[in-house]
């Protein structure tokens, strides 16, 4: 079954430290994949997506992720953290043929202490 | 530039009422994504229009309905209430039907089934 699994519920840091966030995903065949952000009492926003090519993306607000194949994993990372990081992240994945419906992960909350 | 609109931003029901769930998609998308967020849950993916043509269905009960109409605004109809459909309801919304498209999020609508 097509799944998403994010390892992480609720992350709390300090600002200027760094973050990663695990997403490992299961899905047979070519994918696509994604991580969005959700600020408080906003919509989902795209940070960055990964489609084919180098498998280290950049996004916007300086995210990043990693695609690594072998560990069916998107993990998402930014050097330094600021309060206005605070949000919920979401990693999801669609199928490179399926009509662009994604599969959400859990969603994890990152809090970031002023 | 445009967003995504949702109607209402929330909605509070009785058990057994029916709601109507509204999405506009941002001018000159064509394809509309319908998801569900119950409380603390991973969107799920309910159903999807493109041209005005279901292109995709997931776990949408019986009981729910949607379409898309010649404008591309979508509805969602959701008869026979229960307690276990409240949650939050959005729409995303893409130019032609594909993986690849950024999937454009709308700010969601909250049932409340009391």
């Amino acid at each position: 079954a097509q799944s998403v699994s994010q390892h992480n519920h609720h992350v709390i840091l300090s600002e200027a430290a760094s973050l990663e966030l695990g997403c490992n995903y299961s899905y047979g065949g070519t994918v696509n994949l994604f991580w969005y952000v959700q600020y408080p009492g906003q919509h989902l926003q795209l940070l960055l997506k990964y489609f084919s090519g180098d498998p280290l993306v950049k996004g916007i607000k300086g995210f990043e992720a990693e695609f690594i194949k072998s560990k069916f994993s998107f993990n998402l990372r930014k050097p330094s953290v600021q309060w206005s990081d605070t949000a919920e992240y979401f990693c999801a994945v669609n199928g490179g043929n399926q009509g662009g419906k994604l599969i959400f992960g859990q969603g994890t909350e990152l809090s970031v202490k002023p | 530039a445009a967003g995504v609109i949702q109607s209402p931003r929330h909605l509070i029901k009785e058990k057994r009422e029916t709601a109507t769930l509204k999405c506009y998609p941002i001018p000159r998308h064509d394809t509309v994504y319908w998801y569900q967020q119950g409380p603390g849950q991973d969107p799920q993916f309910l159903i999807s229009f493109y041209e005005k043509m279901q292109s995709d269905k997931g776990s949408i009960p019986d009981r729910f309905s949607a379409q898309q109409f010649s404008d591309y605004h979508s509805e969602l109809n959701m008869s026979s209430l229960e307690l276990g459909d409240s949650a939050l309801y959005f729409c995303a919304s893409i130019q032609g039907y594909s993986s690849y498209n950024e999937q454009f999020f709308g700010p969601g609508t909250r049932l409340t089934v009391l």
